[in-house]
């Protein structure tokens, strides 16, 4: 069981907007800090969305946007698109360097 | 553009050892670690640990000690990964990629993934 709980599934129209949630769940990874979202495609390598909690790769489309509140981190895609639909994963480095934590991920359907 | 990329598939009998690479090219290999992430069938991301390819310091996650080798090739810019008397739950794509040494609060690119399959 991951440290960090994701919902399994989501799903949304083009053009809308969802939100992905990111909980912690396990004192294991430590004060949550520096979370970073990586969205994957059937057969292919994982791809940074968002790191350090809100910042976006250079790159990355601005219908991106990551937050956190306490316990909890979100990943907020707008304007769905086609392409949005992949598995995303959330991902917590404690500051230790020893111990990264993965959510168990999510998968996006765009209707 | 930056770029790691791995060795291919391998079908290996339970037991057996196997190595997987990582060529790292277009930028300074030494200046970024290097990570690993197993992923199982139909499941989730695992980080394994990483190696600070300045030092040559490798740092396994639980889970993956004993069995498991991380080493440096600096001279080609290439980082492997060893994994010892494979056993059937080792059947997994496994992915390098690189983060800052030290500080994991990105992994920036991603080698294409190399699947291991483990089968009598």
């Amino acid at each position: 069981q991951s440290a960090l709980t994701q919902p399994a599934s989501v799903s949304g129209s083009p053009g809308q907007s969802i939100t992905i949630s990111c909980t912690r769940t396990t004192s294991n990874v430590g004060n949550f800090n520096l979370v970073s979202w990586y969205q994957q495609h059937p057969g292919k390598a994982p791809k940074v969305m968002i790191y350090e909690d809100n910042k976006r790769p250079s790159g990355v489309s601005n219908r991106f946007s990551g937050s956190k509140s306490g316990n909890t981190a979100s990943l907020t895609i707008s304007g769905l698109q086609a392409e949005d639909e992949a598995d995303y994963y959330c991902c917590s480095y404690t500051g230790n360097g020893a111990y990264v934590a993965f959510g168990g991920g999510t998968k996006l359907t765009v209707l | 553009q930056v770029q790691l990329v791995q060795s291919g598939s391998e079908l290996k009998k339970p037991g057996a050892s196997v190595k997987v690479s990582c060529k790292a090219s277009a930028y300074t290999f030494t200046n970024y670690a290097i990570n690993w992430v197993r992923q199982a069938p139909g499941q989730g991301l695992e980080w394994m640990g990483w190696i600070n390819t300045n030092t040559g310091t490798p740092t396994y996650a639980q889970g993956f000690t004993g069995r498991f080798v991380f080493s440096l090739d600096t001279s080609v810019s290439t980082a492997h990964l060893l994994i010892f008397s494979l056993e059937a739950e080792d059947t997994a794509v496994y992915y390098c990629a690189r983060g800052p040494q030290g500080r994991h609060n990105w992994f920036d690119p991603w080698g294409q993934g190399t699947l291991i399959t483990v089968s009598s």
